[in-house]
């Protein structure tokens, strides 16, 4: 299965700026996701990434505030921009081929908090 | 609507055998996922069914019944190292084949 690697790993953002995580996957995958999880919950969808072409974003989240890019089909960022405390969570990006028993593989995730 | 329901919590000892439950009401329906993730880590993949049965893994096994919309994941032998949270996750095929999530279990193994 793919290997992602993902960073930064940790960051303490001062509000009102912008953070990009990176995303690298060792080989090409059909599909990238982008998720938010707060420690002890569920993981919560933020968007497709789509390659060539604009994310596709679940309910709740916009492209103003968290735009991501997907140039090929084994690099992706996600940008959480205008932070505010309510952004600190752990953003983990995810990818999987179609057909590959949809085992999807997760990067180590980024741990944000903002201050 | 789409939803998932698994224990919130469950609690076994070193070597013996548990069950984790899931029951999911979604459209498009794919596949059933099941997804560990040990504190601070990330989510690694166990076992997908597509279709009814038990699927083996090693010490892990994995059921669905598409008609009960049901699906269990089995752990043998627990060992402490097992102690994670466990998540089962829909796929669904009209959605990009991207994950519903359920809330998760709690395993927690006492010696």
């Amino acid at each position: 299965s793919a290997v992602i690697s993902q960073k930064p790993s940790r960051d303490i953002c001062q509000r009102g700026t912008s953070l990009t995580i990176q995303c690298q996957v060792d080989s090409q995958v059909t599909m990238m996701f982008w998720y938010r999880q707060q420690p002890g919950q569920s993981l919560t969808l933020i968007a497709t990434a789509n390659q060539g072409s604009e994310a596709t974003y679940e309910s709740g989240f916009v492209i103003d505030k968290f735009p991501i890019s997907r140039p090929n089909l084994t690099f992706s960022t996600l940008t959480v921009s205008n932070m505010s405390p309510e952004d600190s969570s752990i953003y983990l990006c995810s990818a999987g081929t179609r057909g590959n028993n949809y085992g999807y593989t997760f990067g180590s995730g980024t741990r944000l908090t903002v201050v | 609507g789409q939803s998932l329901e698994q224990p919130s919590e469950v609690t076994a000892v070193e070597g013996a055998i548990v069950q984790i439950n899931c029951t999911y009401q979604t459209s498009g329906f794919y596949g059933l996922s099941w997804y560990q993730q040990h504190d601070g880590g990330a989510p690694t993949f166990l076992s997908y069914n597509a279709l009814d049965g038990l699927e083996e893994t090693g010490r892990f096994s994995s059921f669905l019944s598409r008609s009960d919309s049901y699906g269990y994941l089995l752990l043998q032998e627990l060992q402490m190292k097992d102690s994670a949270s466990y998540f089962c996750a829909v796929i669904e095929g009209d959605s990009n084949y991207q994950l519903i999530w359920g809330a998760g279990t709690k395993l927690i193994i006492k010696p």
